[in-house]
C-alpha cells in the first residue's frame, strides 16, 4: 500500500523567505504525485501534479516541486513566501493504473510572519 | 462554470442517528470520490464512484457507511446509527475520468458533520 510521509506538521517561515515543504512517498513505481492547499474552511485545491513529464513542476502561485525518484521525494518550493501563502498543504499519491483515489500526507501548516 | 458543492455545510446530530451527505459534482465529471477528514486520522480516502462501474468500496471504515450515485451525477454518502467517532469533515471530489490516476480531482468546501 502507497504511504506518504510530510517532514514537519507546523512550519514557518518569514514573509519573503524561502518556503520548503517536504513530501516523501513509499512505492517500488513512481506514482503520480500531487500538491493541494487548503486555505481555512475551504476545499483543497491543486497546486501542481506530476504525471511523469518533466520531474520538475510548477504549479499557481509561484510555487514548484521537484520529483526526485532516487529520494522517493516530491518536495514543494517556493522562493519567497508571502502572507498569502498561509494555508495547510497536503501532499498526495495514486498509483498508476490501480484506481483513482488519492493517498495523503498529514499535511503541512505553513505560517507566515511579517 | 460552478465547482462541486455539497450539502449541508454543516450537520449537528445525536450518538445514533442516520445522516444522509449530499454532493453535486461539476458537470461532465464521471468520477467522484468521497474523502473524510479528521484530526486524528487525517485524510482518508472512502468511496470512488467512475461511470456505471461498481463502485470501490475498500475506504469505507464500517458497514454503517454506503454511499449511491444516481444517474450517474448526485452522489449520496449515508451513515448509520452514528457514533461520535463518526465526527470529521467529509469533502467530496469529483474528476473527468477515473483510470489512469492522473486526472485532477476538484473538491467541494465539505460538509462538517459533529456527533454529540
Amino acid at each position: 500500500a502507497q504511504s506518504v510521509t510530510q517532514l514537519g506538521s507546523h512550519v514557518s517561515v518569514s514573509e519573503g523567505a524561502l518556503v520548503l515543504l517536504r513530501c516523501n512517498y513509499s512505492s517500488s513505481v513512481p506514482p503520480y504525485l500531487f500538491w493541494y492547499v487548503q486555505y481555512p474552511n475551504q476545499g483543497l485545491q491543486l497546486l501542481l501534479k506530476y504525471t511523469s513529464a518533466a520531474t520538475l513542476v510548477k504549479g499557481i502561485n509561484g510555487f514548484e516541486a521537484e520529483f526526485k525518484k532516487s529520494e522517493t521525494s516530491f518536495h514543494l518550493t517556493k522562493p519567497s513566501a508571502h502572507m498569502s501563502d498561509a494555508a495547510e498543504y497536503f501532499c498526495a499519491v495514486s498509483e498508476r493504473n490501480a484506481g483513482n483515489m488519492l493517498t495523503f500526507g498529514g499535511g503541512t501548516r505553513l505560517m507566515v510572519k511579517p | 462554470g460552478a465547482g462541486v458543492s455539497q450539502s449541508p455545510s454543516n450537520k449537528v446530530t445525536e450518538k445514533g442517528k442516520d445522516v444522509e451527505l449530499r454532493c453535486d459534482p461539476i458537470s461532465g465529471h464521471t468520477a467522484l470520490y468521497w474523502y473524510r477528514q479528521s484530526l486524528g486520522q487525517g485524510l482518508e480516502f472512502l468511496i470512488y464512484f467512475q461511470g456505471n462501474s461498481a463502485p470501490d468500496k475498500s475506504g469505507l471504515p464500517s458497514d454503517r457507511f454506503s454511499a449511491e450515485r444516481t444517474g450517474g451525477s448526485v452522489s449520496t454518502l449515508t451513515i448509520q446509527r452514528t457514533q461520535q467517532e463518526d465526527s470529521a469533515v467529509y469533502l467530496c471530489a469529483s474528476s473527468k475520468e477515473g483510470s489512469g490516476g492522473y486526472n485532477e480531482q476538484f473538491f467541494g468546501p465539505g460538509t462538517r458533520l459533529t456527533v454529540l
